[in-house]
């Protein structure tokens, strides 16, 4: 168990629909990172947040969003959904302070979009 | 930005042999290496890390080079066993700046045989 933890674990929708994902960091992480895994490309960074604020954008689409809360847990919204955003969505944490900068993996959502 | 390939894709080893998967990476100011192993719908968990100003780490079973002049680093398995069957994926970032994402590699399928 890394700590890390992400609700739900599964989510089945439609075309056209809107979910959101959930991500707890593990206790004194300020970082949050969202990677999404799929077949065809692999584990594609998303976005990150740093106590609150948004620190880094990587491929995330338009249709995406996500924000970090004071509680520090991060919230992924998606929406306009299309069959091609099935895939696992994975949140990690880090602390700032470490010198490794280990990211620890919270156990995903996947999502399918029928 | 940055780009990791990885190679192979797959490898099939006999149990009790050794494994060695290969990657480079683009941006000379990356200067944290992580390897994840990823088992069949479960999370990537770090199995070893390694930073620029290291040329080896090892662990046990497992070893990790970098070559900062070629931009290559290398995960090494001796002694294989089944339970070293999964997806491992080498990542990139740059701990030097706030944003750390991870860059994945596209990972590779390591089977050991019995």
């Amino acid at each position: 168990d890394s700590g890390v933890t992400q609700t739900p674990k599964h989510l089945i929708t439609a075309t056209g629909q809107r979910v959101t994902l959930r991500c707890s960091p593990r206790s004194g992480d300020l970082s949050v990172y969202w990677y999404q895994q799929s077949l065809d490309q692999g584990l594609q960074f998303l976005i990150q947040y740093y106590n609150g604020e948004e620190r880094a954008k990587g491929n995330i689409l338009e249709r995406f969003s996500a924000q970090q809360f004071p509680d520090l847990h991060s919230e992924l919204n998606l929406s306009s959904l299309e069959l091609g955003d099935s895939a696992l969505y994975f949140c990690a944490s880090s602390g700032e302070a470490g010198v490794r900068n280990e990211q620890f993996f919270g156990p995903g959502t996947r999502l399918t979009v029928l | 930005g940055e780009n990791v390939e990885q190679h192979p894709s797959t490898l099939s080893v006999q149990e009790g042999d050794s494994a060695v998967i290969k990657c480079t990476y683009s941006d000379s100011a990356s200067n944290y290496f992580p390897w994840y192993k990823q088992e069949l719908g479960k999370r990537p968990q770090l199995i070893i890390d390694i930073r620029s100003n290291v040329g080896e780490k090892k662990d046990q079973r497992i070893a990790v080079t970098l070559n900062k002049t070629a931009k290559h680093f290398s995960l090494h398995i001796t002694e294989t066993q089944p339970e070293d069957s999964a997806v491992y994926f080498c990542a990139a970032s740059n701990r030097g700046t706030g944003r750390r994402a991870l860059t994945f590699g596209s990972g590779t399928r390591l089977q050991v045989q019995p």
